[in-house]
């Protein structure tokens, strides 16, 4: 069975300041991909970054940055000198690669706020 | 990126009435699509996964009779709610798997469907 826990439902922090979103998951499967997702209040999902089980290397990609530790099974998210577009609800999300046609799973997301 | 598109994005019925909502995807093949539901404030929970040609796997506690999915070709999956009732109100997302990846294709998500029932 696969489970993602986002631990911190809201959080709210000033413009500029740094924030780290966390995830933490469970599965058997020894491949998998990890996601996040920004859901901004419009609804639609937008996809931020897939990282497959292989690849521990971190990832910077402007702002964002993602930390992968298998060895504690998470798989963080930080937003540095966050901006108030940066509001929105985040999720984490698991699949695992070679198990047919499996749905990814979702945390309860992390409702970010960026207070200007 | 592929895309998805679904539609409408937002609707709203009177109790009672049917609601269709279409899931495709525009320039890729979906054998699998998979139906999530979004209460507000809540996370993306997995309805049923439909399959092109075949009857749909619901999720437990999911009634098939109430949420109809129809997965009639590859590039089109729809999800019909009938008799709705102001509890079906909700935030429904689709996802299409690109057949040509394989079990690790890729997973792309529609814009969502608001649905009100007044």
């Amino acid at each position: 069975a696969q489970k993602v826990t986002q631990a911190q439902t809201e959080i709210s922090v000033v413009e500029k300041e740094d924030v780290t979103l966390d995830c933490v998951y469970e599965t058997r499967d020894t491949t998998y991909y990890l996601f996040w997702y920004k859901q901004p209040p419009s609804g639609e999902l937008v996809f931020l970054i897939r990282r497959n089980s292989f690849d521990e290397q971190n990832e910077i990609s402007g702002r964002y940055s993602w930390n992968f530790q298998k060895s504690t099974s998470s798989f963080n998210f930080t937003i540095t000198a966050s901006q108030v577009v940066d509001s929105a609800v985040y999720f984490c999300a698991l699949k695992p690669i070679y198990s047919g046609n499996t749905p990814l799973v979702f945390g309860k997301g992390t409702r970010l706020s960026v207070i200007a | 990126g592929a895309v998805v598109s679904q539609h409408p994005s937002r609707v709203i019925c009177k109790s009672g009435t049917s609601v269709k909502i279409e899931c495709r995807s525009l320039d890729f093949q979906a054998t699998t699509m998979f139906w999530y539901r979004q209460f507000p404030k809540q996370s993306l929970m997995l309805m049923a996964t439909s399959n092109e040609g075949s009857k749909a796997t619901y999720e437990q506690g999911v009634e098939k009779d109430k949420f109809l999915i129809n997965h009639a070709s590859l590039t089109l999956s729809t999800l019909t709610v009938t008799s709705a009732h102001p509890e079906d109100s909700s935030f429904y997302i689709c996802s299409a798997k690109e057949t040509s990846g394989g079990p690790s294709g890729e997973l792309f998500f529609g814009e969502g469907s608001r649905l009100t029932v007044l």
